[in-house]
């Protein structure tokens, strides 16, 4: 079965840090891109960042740009996203997602279930 | 960057009716762009692809249509089980964006 679980998710004061991860199964995982997408509550899917089969390529949001970072380790099957000086408008319930063969600039065909991030003083 | 516009925000219609929505793409995209479902408390399902290309496993029911710069995703004949939030999403290059979202309820 394909599958993907986040973790890492909690809560965090402004200004702090949270690495959140990715566990895949159930494919070939260095054949996909990856990306992350986020859902503050009660609002839309707003895309964080993607990174391509290999890690040599990757995107960022204007909203994170410079305060997170997209890897992955594709010997453990994994994408992870660094996130520093977090700010209350990034708490949202985070997806990691597959995307298209190779690249992250693609449709996102399975999605996990996603990690909570709370930023709160 | 490009926005996607989805409308209507949301919508209610009545079993076996059809039902259209529309996202518009600030600059063309060709057919880059997907549909995704999202039941209330659930993962976002991908629907389409291409435009116009169902997902395996997707009922006949959903279709897209469109290019460049206007697409529409359009459900036959509603069901009980469509009650969703829908969201179009383009990917020609970064950064990935979403529309809105329509929200689909049962009249």
């Amino acid at each position: 079965e394909v599958q993907l679980v986040e973790s890492g998710g909690g809560v965090v004061r402004p200004g702090g840090s949270l690495r959140l991860s990715c566990a895949a199964s159930g494919f070939t995982f260095d054949d996909y891109g990856m990306s992350w997408v986020r859902q503050a509550p009660g609002k839309g899917l707003e895309w964080v960042s993607g990174i391509n089969w290999n890690g040599g390529s990757t995107g960022y949001a204007d909203s994170v740009k410079g305060r997170f970072t997209i890897s992955r380790d594709n010997a453990k099957n994994s994408l992870y996203l660094q996130m520093n000086s977090l700010r209350a408008e990034d708490t949202a319930l985070y997806h990691c997602a597959r995307v298209g063969l190779g690249d992250y600039e693609n449709y996102m065909d399975v999605w996990g279930k996603g990690t909570t991030v709370t930023v709160s003083s | 960057d490009i926005q996607m516009t989805q409308s209507p925000s949301s919508l209610s219609a009545s079993v076996g009716d059809r039902v259209t929505i529309t996202c518009r793409a600030s600059q063309g995209i060709s057919n880059y762009l997907a549909w995704y479902q999202q039941k209330p408390g659930k993962v976002p399902k991908l629907l389409i692809y291409a435009a116009s290309t169902l997902q395996s496993g997707v009922p006949s029911r959903f279709s897209g249509s469109g290019s460049g710069t206007d697409f529409t995703l359009t459900i036959s004949s509603l069901q009980p089980e469509d009650v969703a939030t829908y969201y179009c999403q383009k990917y020609n290059s970064a950064p990935i964006t979403f529309g809105q979202g329509t929200r689909l309820e049962i009249k």
